[in-house]
């Protein structure tokens, strides 16, 4: 098996930009998933294969991808962007994983 | 509209099984990976499963913890995913999601059926 790794926490005050890391060999060739997930709250798709952006999604949230690690960024964050953040992929074998999470707070 | 609704979370005791239902509704079940996900309270998301379509021959795969115990079916008459959970441990309560993958990953989520494992 293998992990993704994500910062713990990220704080940002309202209107800037907030940037969260995913680092793990296996992103270099496999896709990545972004989850954003509220309190009591089902997970929910926002960003997919590293870059895209779901039909809906507001447009402060974008994916980009660098070699080993890809990056969440949420631009102009408001304080409903307050949620824990979770990325996600697959490894050659067919099975997934995700990041142990990042907790954004808008100060 | 798409749901996804699980059902058949309780309590068990360890060594015990269980199996949950993931029904839905609103999009082609068939042609549809349903995944099941859990959650452990306050913890992250942990990645339990999948199961693939009948033109990828049903195929399955498991997390390392759950391999071996769990195993993942469907009825794509009933527009239904089940997850069998035997040999349960303490460490597998947790809130259980099954949701959908169609290429784009994971993009709707049923709400979740709890599990505990105690004694």
């Amino acid at each position: 098996s293998y992990e993704l790794t994500q910062p713990p926490s990220v704080s940002v005050s309202p209107g800037q930009t907030a940037r969260i890391t995913c680092s793990a060999d296996t992103l270099a060739k496999q896709y990545a998933y972004w989850y954003q997930q509220k309190p009591g709250q089902a997970p929910v798709l926002v960003i997919y294969k590293d870059t895209e952006r779901p039909s809906g999604m507001p447009e402060r949230f974008s994916g980009s991808s660098s070699g080993t690690t890809v990056t969440l960024s949420i631009s102009g964050v408001q304080a409903e962007d307050e949620a824990d953040y979770y990325c996600q992929s697959a490894d050659s074998s067919g099975t997934y994983v995700f990041g142990s999470g990042t907790k954004v707070t808008v100060l | 509209e798409v749901q996804l609704v699980e059902s058949g979370g309780g309590l068990v005791q360890p060594g015990g099984s269980l199996k949950l239902s993931c029904a839905t509704s609103g999009f082609m079940f068939s042609a549809s990976e349903i995944h099941w996900v859990r959650q452990a309270s306050g913890k992250g998301l942990e990645w339990v499963g999948r199961i693939r379509t009948r033109a990828n021959t049903y195929a399955t795969f498991y997390g390392a913890s759950v391999k071996g115990r769990f195993a993942i079916s469907r009825d794509d008459s009933k527009n239904t995913a089940y997850l069998q959970m035997n040999s349960l441990k303490t460490e597998d309560t947790a809130l259980y999601f099954c949701t959908r993958w169609i290429n784009d990953g994971m993009d709707v989520w049923g709400q979740g059926t709890t599990v505990t494992v105690s004694s």
